[in-house]
């Protein structure tokens, strides 16, 4: 079973900044199946990027994710007030479809 | 517009069961591969279940096998999960989403297992 550990646990920074996101699979992530969700107090989780690269419907662009087998990236180019959040990667094609423990963006 | 909508959750002591049910609208459900994903209070997503729309397979997290069912009702345009021998660690916000692209996710219904 692969296993997703995502750094940092908090990342504080400041409206405008940009953040860099990391999640690291324990094992390689076959055909990329790699996914980012962001969560803010009280919602359900959202799509942002599918198949390690690909914005979902309706996401920004300062949303950009890449890497390949085991090490992804999320990068927010310029943070805005409403990107202050809860992210998590996924993992997916191959059952169990595995959740990363989440990287909190706050507010420096 | 499509809209998925839980219902179901509550209250249950533990050792009992509990059927959580899922409403789509806007799409047919047959044509999607489904999954539930909880959520325990305060912590992060856990996914626990999946349907394949076509193939009707299914797939279970470790922690949920055995105890829980995912089916659907395809002329109620439904999908389900019945949960039995629940545990005070199966306490969470439970959400029915689609497998990925689309995104389509409910909002979730809370199952608090305690005595």
């Amino acid at each position: 079973e692969i296993v997703l550990t995502q750094s940092p646990g908090t990342l504080s920074l400041s409206p405008g900044e940009r953040a860099t996101l990391s999640c690291r699979a324990s094992q390689s992530v076959s055909s990329s199946y790699l996914a980012w969700y962001q969560q803010r107090p009280g919602q359900a989780p959202r799509l942002l990027i599918h198949t390690t690269s690909r914005r979902a419907t309706g996401v920004p662009d300062r949303f950009s994710g890449s890497g390949s087998g085991t090490d992804f990236t999320l990068t927010i180019s310029r943070l805005e007030p409403e990107d202050f959040a809860v992210y998590y990667c996924q993992k997916y094609g191959t059952p169990p479809f595995t959740f990363g423990p989440g990287t909190k963006v706050d507010i420096k | 517009e499509v809209q998925l909508v839980e219902s179901g959750g509550g209250l249950v002591q533990p050792g009992g069961s509990l059927r959580l049910s899922c409403a789509a609208s806007g799409f047919n459900i047959n044509d999607f591969n489904m999954n539930w994903v909880r959520q325990a209070p305060g912590k992060g997503l856990e996914w626990i279940s999946y349907l394949g729309g076509t193939s009707g397979g299914t797939y279970y997290a470790d922690s949920v096998r055995g105890r829980f069912t995912i089916s659907r009702d395809k002329a109620k345009n439904s999908l389900f999960l019945q949960m039995n021998s629940l545990r005070d660690e199966d306490t969470a916000v439970y959400y029915c989403a689609t497998y990925i692209i689309p995104a389509y996710w409910g909002q979730g219904t809370l199952v608090t297992v305690s005595s």
